[in-house]
């Protein structure tokens, strides 16, 4: 079975370009969220959605993020403009319900590195 | 609020070496309890879960169990290899739509 597949796996870029990640979640799973990991904060969830709704956008830094998620199968995650302090690796989790037992299911990751 | 608590890393072992992870929760009612392992470059993976008091998850050699009288989930493996070098999250859902993690613990594994 495909897991939840990110893209690009790495992006390098400078101070205020825009930055778009995207995440194809598992078939099916009606829930998505975003995480952001990083040395000095550890995981962090930024925005989840629940069938293709933002449920809880909390987490999100700032306006410069925004998250969208048009259709069942894929979800972006956009900076703009992108500062140095946004580097980290940014996950992609997807699950199927919530509530008692049930596992988020994480892709890869997205390294990335603003200059 | 709900939080889990994890023992500091690194964890530092030799092969075949017995491994504790201590975690410990706060949480109302009765929360589902999961370990996920996360390998350098890769995202996190589950690795057990348990739903309910006592209940025993395990796979791949570890184990945790759910000891509601001490709010415990502690990850255990009787001979670790080079290979379980990684950092673990003990997470928690209380019910909601979220996963609460704790801070993770690297362990490192030598030869």
């Amino acid at each position: 079975d495909a897991g939840v597949i990110q893209s690009p796996r790495h992006e390098v870029t400078e101070m205020g370009q825009e930055v778009t990640l995207r995440c194809k979640p598992i078939s099916g799973h009606d829930y998505l969220f975003w995480y952001r990991q990083t040395m000095m904060r550890g995981l962090e969830l930024l925005i989840y959605f629940n069938n293709n709704v933002p449920i809880d956008d909390s987490g999100m830094p700032e306006d410069r993020f925004s998250a969208k998620m048009p259709n069942a199968s894929f979800s972006t995650l956009k900076i703009q403009p992108s500062e140095p302090r946004d580097s980290a690796v940014y996950f992609c989790a997807s699950s199927f319900r919530q509530g008692a037992g049930q596992p988020q299911h994480f892709g890869d990751g997205t390294r990335l590195s603003i200059l | 609020g709900n939080s889990v608590t994890q023992m500091e890393g690194p964890v530092t072992l030799s092969e075949e070496a017995f491994l504790t992870i201590n975690c410990t929760y706060t949480a109302t009612g009765y929360p589902s309890l999961f370990w996920y392992v996360q390998y350098p470059g890769e995202g996190l993976q589950l690795l057990l879960k348990a739903t309910k008091a006592d209940d025993k998850g395990s796979n791949k050699g570890f184990e945790a169990t759910y000891r509601k009288e001490t709010t415990s989930f502690h990850l255990e493996k009787g001979s670790v290899q080079v290979s379980d070098s990684a950092v673990y999250f003990c997470a928690l859902n209380d019910g909601t739509d979220k996963l609460i993690f704790g801070t993770g613990t690297r362990l490192q594994v030598f030869p």
